[in-house]
């Protein structure tokens, strides 16, 4: 598609239900990328995927959260048992190619996950 | 540790203003800063990228300057519209290539 593709844009879901957040990158794009924002506040980073590489997972708030990215293009953000503390919008963005010092991202528009 | 600071009051102007953001960070060493635009309910667009050897760098009504002295980049848009409404956020890239996003300034051009 022209654009980063998020799926559902919104989700609202009751405490301690799994829920499974899409995204669709750019094609051809090498790195995927998830941030968590709430309201009012920047930018969180999550995870990050570089082609074949081992994802970095170092912003994953507690292992609740995965991620898996499949054939290097689809990505799935899971978050298990959710939590009240879990609302807020979930971004996604690719990026051409992510070891580089350029790395423009391009973002979806998000997935509002509110908890119950 | 690592900090980006934006000024996250909202700043306020007339249209046909000038708008100048701002954009600390401590304890990096960035070869990179980029700033982006976010409208409501959508994901940040990007802007402008602009190197550390490059003291200015600019786009139409936009300019972005970078000093890597005063660990500080500045964002302005001339002859500000209320179309240019939105929150602006800059970005540094750290060492291992992940881009850590600033909290965002809101910009509020009236007519």
């Amino acid at each position: 598609g022209a654009g980063v593709s998020q799926s559902p844009s919104n989700k609202v879901t009751e405490k301690g239900k799994d829920v499974e957040l899409r995204c669709d990158p750019i094609s051809g794009h090498t790195a995927l990328y998830w941030y968590r924002q709430s309201l009012g506040q920047g930018l969180e980073f999550l995870i990050y995927f570089q082609g074949n590489s081992a994802p970095d997972k170092s912003g994953l708030p507690s292992d609740r959260f995965s991620a898996e990215r499949t054939g290097g293009s689809v990505s799935t953000l899971t978050i298990q048992r959710t939590q009240q503390e879990d609302s807020a919008v979930y971004l996604c963005a690719s990026s051409l190619q992510g070891k580089s010092a350029k790395n423009i991202q391009y973002f979806g528009a998000g997935t509002r996950l509110s908890v119950l | 540790s690592q900090k980006i600071e934006q000024n996250s009051e909202a700043l306020n102007i007339q249209e046909g203003k000038t708008a100048t953001l701002t954009c600390n960070y401590t304890n990096y060493s960035p070869a990179y800063l980029q700033w982006y635009r976010q409208d409501p309910g959508r994901g940040p667009v990007f802007l402008l990228l602009i190197r550390e050897n490059e003291k200015e760098k600019r786009k139409e009504r936009l300019k972005v300057t970078f000093d890597t002295t005063l660990k500080q980049s500045l964002f302005h848009i001339t002859a500000s519209q209320p179309a240019d409404s939105a929150t602006y956020l800059c970005a540094l890239m750290d060492s291992s290539y992940k881009l850590i996003f600033g909290s965002g300034t809101r910009l509020l051009v009236r007519p």
